[in-house]
């Protein structure tokens, strides 16, 4: 069964850095793309980062481009969000999710760590 | 990138109605969309993907249709269950993006 759970959120200054951690276990982690997805608090969901299986291909959303950086550690079995420069609008619950390697919908999700930027 | 569009932002329905969620695509995504349902302070599950595949263990009385850049999200049958978000994806091109959501409420 598919397991991930997120670590790292809490309080953060404004313009300073975070960094957000997701354990996987369950499934092959190296065979598998990886995502961050946000949704602050009363929004809708916005997709933040992918990361491909093997660290190679990385994709951002505009609006943290330059700032975010996604990796992984195959070897651990862990995804990584180091966050810089942050603005009080990335405020959020911040979930990893799992995507279907070829196809890039989400089956599985992290229950979110929260990130409070103030 | 590629907005997506979803109808209407707030439903009023009752157990048993019919229920229709419309999505729409700033270009056509072909069928790569997902539709996922959240519940207040839970994670979203994923309900369908390739526009009209249902994820394991969804009930029968979600489906969904559509192609290029209309795309509809049906409940045949609402329970109180399905009280819920409802969020579209498409997967077409990076950046990846959803709707903005569209809240069924019990009328």
């Amino acid at each position: 069964q598919v397991h991930l759970v997120e670590s790292g959120g809490g309080v953060v200054q404004l313009g300073r850095s975070l960094r957000l951690s997701c354990a996987a276990s369950g499934f092959s982690f190296n065979t598998y793309g990886m995502h961050w997805v946000r949704q602050a608090p009363g929004k809708g969901l916005e997709w933040v980062a992918v990361i491909s299986y093997n660290g190679r291909n990385k994709y951002y959303a505009d609006s943290v481009k330059g700032r975010f950086t996604i990796s992984r550690d195959n070897s651990k079995k862990t995804l990584f969000l180091q966050m810089s420069s942050l603005r009080a609008d990335d405020t959020a619950v911040y979930f990893c999710a799992k995507d279907l390697g070829a196809d890039h919908y989400f089956d599985s999700w992290g229950q979110g760590t929260l990130v409070t930027v103030s | 990138d590629i907005q997506m569009t979803q109808s209407p932002s707030t439903l009023s329905a009752s157990v048993g109605d019919r229920v229709t969620i419309t999505c729409r695509a700033s270009q056509s995504i072909t069928n790569w969309l997902a539709w996922y349902q959240q519940k207040p302070g839970k994670v979203p599950k994923l309900l369908i993907y390739w526009t009209s595949t249902l994820g394991s263990g969804v009930p029968s009385r979600f489906s969904g249709s559509g192609s290029g850049t209309e795309f509809t999200l049906t409940i045949s049958s609402l329970q109180p269950d399905d009280f819920a978000t409802y969020y579209c994806q498409q997967y077409n091109l990076y950046p990846l993006t959803f709707g903005g959501g569209t809240k069924v409420e019990i009328k």
